[in-house]
């Protein structure tokens, strides 16, 4: 069964270091998810991307962040100048077309920042 | 501001025993409201979903309502087994043109003990 991966699955970065998530949605797939989970906190929107473009985004997903669909498989999330507090859990989602509802998560890649 | 409340924050509950979960929203315009399951440490896997018009909707032991005039959901889990220990996240999304803008609740923690 086809399913949503991300890389890697810990990253480790210094402070005011870049870093990019990686993601490989599912092929047929046209909308992509990012979204973050810090430790013991609810999971929480940052960005969706459509059409190679983002369509809507949360105010965490401020000038630090970028994503990008380099290619025909992959989707990525940049955050230019980590801080601590962006140590959390990162997932990629992703969807069908706009009249299907589920998404599709990845395993998440855990970002701690020190 | 778009919520969402889950209720209990936790439950714990003996094998073969059902429960039931609960989930209050105040998200417009509403869109679907999906239920998902969190393993430790993994993404999220979805349960089920549901859109206006529906009001209940099973997926083997799970079955999901909806009262779209009080805006509540439940989840019913019957028989419990070991391994539906995990989180239950209700996720309520608004529309907006094409896109769906999710809010997560901060989810039930179920144990099922032998």
């Amino acid at each position: 069964e086809p399913e949503v991966t991300q890389t890697p699955s810990h990253q480790v970065t210094q402070m005011g270091q870049e870093v990019i998530l990686r993601c490989v949605p599912i092929s047929n797939h046209l909308y992509f998810y990012w979204y973050r989970q810090i430790l013991g906190q609810k999971v929480e929107f940052l960005v969706s991307f459509y059409n190679n473009e983002i369509s809507e985004k949360s105010e965490i997903f401020d000038d630090q962040f970028s994503v990008e669909r380099p290619d025909g498989s992959n989707f990525t999330l940049k955050i230019r100048s980590t801080k601590l507090e962006d140590s959390a859990m990162y997932f990629c989602a992703s969807r069908v077309d706009r009249g299907d509802y589920e998404q599709y998560f990845g395993p998440g890649t855990r970002l701690t920042v020190t | 501001k778009n919520q969402v409340e889950q209720s209990p924050q936790s439950l714990i509950i003996l094998e073969g025993k059902n429960c039931t979960l609960q989930c209050n929203y105040t998200v417009s315009p509403f869109s679907n409201l999906r239920w998902y399951k969190q393993d430790t440490g993994r993404g999220p896997v979805s349960l089920t979903i549901m859109t206006f018009s529906e009001n209940t909707k099973s997926n083997g032991r799970y079955t999901a309502t909806l009262d779209a005039d009080t805006k509540q959901s439940s989840l019913h889990i019957t028989a419990s087994q070991l391994s539906d220990s995990a989180s239950y996240i209700c996720v309520v999304s608004s529309a907006s043109g094409g896109s769906y803008i999710p809010t997560f609740g901060r989810g039930t923690s179920l144990i099922v003990h032998p």
